[in-house]
């Protein structure tokens, strides 16, 4: 079964503008949680979806934002890229409503994001 | 202070050794404990997943967690070179769906 991929790998943007993430979870897999990865603060979640609903929000500014279609497809868009939003976004996906007991998230390879 | 810390490392130690690795935490809510392995320019690999107290075992494996303590380890046991990596341990509450907390990761070396 294939894994949880995400397009593109590798970005370069400049400051101001703006930029948009995709994530494919795991064929059966229906939720999908969004994290970025930055060697000062590690990992922090962005945001979770099921069912097209986001059910869980992290502490990011309003320019970070999120959807997921019908197919459990999701993307992140990040609007006017600050210096700061330099890092690796990471796209995970679990069975169902991530937070049942035996739910386990998995991870794909990332977005590598550099603004200049 | 954050929810999670860990020992960034980095540690290094010989092949066969008896590696610990280890988080505390403050949110007594945490329920649900992981343990992940993220290789240079990839994404996390989930290692282990317990729920409230006790051990897990799995192969060269054992995970721990002390609630009483705030403390959780893995350990990896005759380690070997492809086991260098940074292991992160991330946690979660019964209420907050999927939103994992994570560790800084500690980056471990294993020499041949």
């Amino acid at each position: 079964k294939a894994g949880v991929t995400q397009t593109p790998r590798y970005l370069i943007k400049t400051r101001g503008q703006q930029v948009t993430l995709s994530c494919s979870p795991i064929s059966g897999h229906r939720s999908v949680s969004w994290y970025q990865q930055t060697p000062g603060q590690g990992l922090q979640f962005l945001f979770e979806y099921f069912s097209e609903t986001q059910r869980n929000k992290g502490n990011f500014p309003g320019r970070f934002s999120g959807r997921q279609f019908s197919n459990s497809r999701s993307e992140m868009n990040v609007s006017t890229l600050e210096l700061g939003d330099s890092a690796l976004y990471l796209c995970a996906s679990s069975l169902g409503p991530a937070g049942g007991i035996w739910e386990t998230q998995y991870f794909g390879p990332g977005t590598r994001l550099l603004v200049l | 202070q954050k929810e999670v810390e860990q020992d960034p490392g980095p540690l290094s130690v010989p092949e066969g050794a008896i590696v610990s690795l280890n988080c505390t935490y403050s949110n007594s809510a945490f329920q649900y404990f992981m343990w992940y392995r993220q290789y240079s320019r990839k994404g996390p690999e989930l290692l282990m997943y317990t729920y409230s107290s006790g051990n897990k075992e799995d192969g060269r494996f054992t995970a721990q967690v002390d609630k009483s303590s705030k403390y959780i380890s893995l350990f990896i046991r005759d380690s070997q070179p492809s086991d260098s990596a940074t292991y992160l341990c991330a946690m979660r509450t019964n209420n907050q769906g999927g939103k994992l907390i994570f560790g800084q990761g500690t980056e471990l070396s294993v020499k041949p």
